[in-house]
């Protein structure tokens, strides 16, 4: 669901293993999902997408899961590097515009 | 192509002046979203745009801000008589269209009441 003054939870893994990524959302008619990562200092930047007729997508190093039984998004991240550790968020389209959960902290420990 | 251009990357306004942010789309992209972002918090969700249109506004406070997304020009989020409160992170988004495209992101403008 949409942020709402929440405080992000955090994730701390060690390089080289994988992440996994959670993200609940909100609305059971949500077609379209998206998730973004969010540097310091940044603007997010797309990762992934998924529609809501697939339950599952590979990018590169990167898979995102849908289970809209549950409204349950995750994100699985490979071998997760140093350059992994940012925000994670996920967003879903309402039908007229998008809105995002409270996000991740992903930490990779060297 | 440019990508979501904002300026200015940080503002700096005394209580009770006014704040303008503004946001250039990308190229062919005709809706604009805008988001608050306080440090170690998610994006909330304030204002969907379209040329000339303000599509939801229900993340929106109902006093003091206000956008716009004039047919020509960038889009602009005012802030009035900020408050130290007002002090956030604020994103732009646009998208070609809405609903089963991604949104890509500018870089912000961090504004900071003193």
């Amino acid at each position: 669901g949409e942020s709402v003054g929440l405080h992000l939870p955090t994730l701390s893994v060690q390089e080289g293993d994988n992440s996994i990524i959670n993200c609940a959302y909100s609305n059971s008619a949500s077609d379209y999902f998206i998730w973004y990562k969010q540097e310091s200092g940044k603007g997010p930047q797309f990762i992934i997408d998924i529609r809501s007729n697939m339950d599952k997508r590979q990018g590169q190093r990167v898979t995102v899961l849908l289970n809209k039984t549950v409204k349950h998004l995750s994100l699985q991240i490979a071998a997760t590097q140093p350059g992994d550790s940012a925000v994670y968020f996920c967003a879903e389209n309402q039908g007229k515009d998008m809105r995002f959960g409270a996000g991740t902290r992903l930490t990779v420990k060297p | 192509n440019a990508g979501v251009m904002q300026n200015p990357r940080h503002l700096v306004r005394r209580r009770g002046q006014e704040a303008r942010l503004r946001c250039s789309p990308m190229k062919g992209h005709s809706h604009v979203y805008w988001y608050r972002q306080l440090p170690e918090e998610g994006l909330k969700f304030m204002v969907y745009l379209q040329k000339e249109n303000i599509i939801d506004e229900s993340g929106m406070p109902k006093e003091r801000f206000s956008a716009e997304f004039p047919k020509e020009g960038p889009s602009i989020l005012r802030i009035q008589q900020v408050v130290r409160g007002d002090s956030a992170a604020y994103f732009c988004a646009s998208s070609r269209v809405t609903g089963d495209t991604e949104a890509f992101f500018g870089q912000g403008t961090r504004l900071t009441v003193v």
